[in-house]
């Protein structure tokens, strides 16, 4: 199995401010992916973080506003640039390991 | 890319009665379909999956079930207990080797009523 740490684990921020979010994962692991999950939303996928390269990003989602760093097979970073309040979620980091997905704990992060 | 539709979006049931939920996907080569629950504040817990070479799985009140060629899968929950009140989402994973792609339906939110 594999375990997920993320840090911080909540944030509140002002708006125009950015945020960089860490996920570690106690395993080398094949993917990783960056989730958003809105109040009362389902989860909705930003990018897969690739290692070694540039992550691909989903509709709707752009590398300005959300870059992605994944350096080696056990860690990556999310950061959301130039906050705005509709950037209030939990953002997620999933990894997937010996064919099944493993959940970071999430980080809350609130815009004011 | 995959579409994952959920249903219903809320359940309420009494304590002792079964539960359905049920999704479809678009993506015919999805090939992975996991059922999470997820409590309050907190992450989403896999609950029980199923791969597309197999039809129904069974794990103790929880089972799934998949049509392939409806391209539907549900959830059945027996005997409901209050502590299964929470939030369940369905979801249908695309892809092979390095390029994987995990989509979630909705949500439904399940009461159940002692």
């Amino acid at each position: 199995s594999a375990v997920i740490s993320q840090k911080p684990s909540r944030d509140i921020c002002q708006r125009g401010t950015s945020l960089t979010i860490q996920c570690q994962v106690d395993s080398q692991v094949t993917m990783m992916f960056w989730y958003r999950q809105q109040p009362g939303q389902s989860l909705t996928l930003i990018a897969t973080a690739n290692q070694g390269s540039e992550a691909t990003y989903e509709s709707g989602f752009v590398i300005d506003k959300f870059p992605i760093s994944r350096p080696n097979l056990t860690f990556s970073t999310l950061t959301v640039s130039n906050m705005s309040p509709e950037d209030s979620s939990i953002y997620l980091c999933i990894a997937l390991f010996g064919g099944e997905q493993y959940f970071g704990p999430g980080t809350r992060l609130t815009v004011t | 890319g995959e579409n994952v539709e959920q249903h219903p979006s809320t359940l309420s049931v009494q304590e002792g009665d079964s539960a359905v939920i049920k999704c479809t996907y678009s993506d015919s080569a999805s090939n992975y379909f996991p059922w999470y629950k997820q409590e309050l504040g907190k992450r989403p817990q896999l609950i029980i999956d199923i791969r597309s070479n197999v039809g129904e799985k069974k794990d103790q009140r929880i089972a799934v079930t998949l049509n392939k060629t409806a391209k539907h899968f549900s959830l059945h929950i027996t005997e409901t207990q209050p502590e299964d009140s929470a939030v369940y989402f369905c979801a249908a994973l695309t892809g092979g080797g390095s390029n994987y792609k995990l989509t979630f339906g909705k949500g439904t939110l399940l009461t159940v009523n002692p």
